[in-house]
């Protein structure tokens, strides 16, 4: 079984500045697929970015990046000019591998809830 | 144009009594997940269906009981409601037979259940 840790509960940045959430997760399997799901306050859970295990570059998306290191099982989110707008609760997510076919089965961690302050 | 419509989005209900979710996406999505969230913001599966057929089944009360008339819909049914059950239920959806299967889930907004 997997599982996926947040050990951030609750975190603060202000407007502009740039803040990083961590994720650490346990599995046996080889490859697999890794996401930061965004959770606003109108509750809808959005994807924020993704990262395939087998693809050692680092993903990124406008203000959204990844640090992903395959061998500590770490997949820690970077924020870069934080928005008001980014307000909300993230959660990190496992996914094994999956062959065409297959239901996908996400684990999720905790959450981590990031407040943006002027 | 919502993807993935949950209806209702707030219950309010006695112990004991018996409720639905509906669900529905306009995706084109093959299969279909019911996720709950708890107090605590934890999300578990609970559910998934393919093409109407039942294909994860976590540990779930049987008085949780799912039901996909078509590919495009998934419904919950729960029997006779405890307090335990309240908590926000997910509806998500994803492609199963995409050639490059990216593991995503589409997500509905949610209903939030409240067990008085």
């Amino acid at each position: 079984a997997q599982t996926v840790t947040q050990s951030q509960p609750e975190m603060s940045v202000q407007e502009a500045e740039t803040v990083t959430l961590s994720c650490t997760y346990d599995t046996s399997e080889s490859n697999y697929y890794l996401f930061w799901y965004k959770q606003p306050p109108s509750r809808q859970m959005i994807l924020v970015i993704r990262q395939e295990a087998y693809k050692q570059q680092n993903a990124t998306e406008n203000r959204f990046s990844v640090n992903f290191q395959k061998a500590a099982k770490s997949f820690s989110l970077k924020i870069s000019d934080s928005q008001l707008g980014d307000t909300a609760m993230y959660f990190c997510a496992f996914s094994p591998f999956l062959n065409t076919g297959t239901a996908s089965k996400l684990t999720f961690g905790t959450g981590t809830r990031l407040q943006v302050t002027l | 144009d919502t993807a993935v419509s949950q209806t209702p989005k707030y219950l309010v209900t006695q112990m004991g009594n018996d409720k639905s979710i509906k669900c529905e996406q306009n995706l084109g999505h093959d299969t279909m997940y019911w996720y709950k969230q708890d107090s605590k913001k934890f999300l578990k599966i609970m559910f998934s269906y393919n093409n109407k057929e039942l294909i994860i089944n976590e540990t779930v009360p049987n008085r949780f009981s799912p039901k996909s008339p078509d590919k495009a819909h998934l419904n919950l049914h729960i029997n006779s409601l405890e307090l335990g059950d309240s908590a926000v239920y997910f509806c998500a959806s994803s492609l199963r037979g995409q050639p490059v299967f990216t593991g995503e889930l589409f997500f509905g907004e949610g209903s939030r259940l409240t067990v008085l």
